[in-house]
């Protein structure tokens, strides 16, 4: 069975420190990897897509790739009230392009 | 990317009817998806919506509770059948899109079954 596992919060930090999430999978065919953010009660949005190992930037966002350990992270630098939400992790095989979600981590950042 | 947009945003109901949520996207697409969100809990995969043929139903749940339409590439319905107050929920709708098959979430529709 397919799993991607966050631990769920949730994380706090000050404002403007880098705020880091972390995902494991199982499904070592997994091949694409997605971060969305959700506020709550509102829906899912993308905010990184990841595709090979390494780290791949956009803007204060990082997503980290380590295909033979498993594990995707998110690094989100000068965080800000704003970055108050819940970031799920998800990952697909190149078989089905149906994610498998993650629980989700609630990250705070206090000012 | 794609904008998904569903209605209704909103419903209550009472328990026994039905209600249909609709869901369209601005662009065509090969796959949409409907979740299933409880408050505070992750996404729960109800099936898959299939242009031209049967959706694909996850693993608890049935087509009787909730039949899905999908006539062309932009648009799906999703049925809530014979609800119950645990019928309550956040429904989404969901497709593919992009050169990297992303998956984007329309707004949802918050049902509360009395």
């Amino acid at each position: 069975q397919k799993e991607v596992e966050q631990n769920s919060g949730p994380l706090s930090v000050p404002e403007g420190a880098i705020a880091s999430l972390n995902c494991t999978y199982s499904d070592r065919g997994s091949q694409s990897f997605f971060w969305y953010r959700q506020y709550s009660g509102k829906s899912p949005e993308l905010i990184m897509s990841i595709y090979s190992n390494g780290d791949k930037e956009d803007g204060r966002f990082t997503a980290q790739l380590n295909k033979a350990s498993q594990y995707v992270s998110l690094l989100i630098r000068d965080s800000q009230p704003s970055d108050s939400a819940t970031y799920l992790c998800a990952g697909s095989s190149g078989g089905s392009y149906i994610p498998t979600f993650g629980r989700g981590t609630s990250l705070i950042v206090h000012p | 990317s794609a904008v998904i947009s569903q209605k209704p945003s909103r419903d209550i109901c009472q328990r026994g009817t039905s209600l249909t949520i609709q869901c369209q996207v601005d662009s065509q697409v090969t796959m949409m998806f409907w979740y299933r969100q409880q408050p505070g809990q992750s996404l729960t995969l109800i099936a898959t919506a299939n242009q031209g043929s049967e959706a694909t139903y996850e693993s608890g749940f049935v087509i009787d509770k909730f039949p899905i339409s999908r006539p062309n590439l932009t648009f799906s319905t999703l049925t809530v059948s014979n609800m119950s107050p645990e019928d309550s929920s956040i429904y989404l709708c969901s497709a593919l899109a992009g050169d990297y098959n992303e998956q984007f979430f329309g707004p949802g529709t918050r049902l509360t079954v009395l």
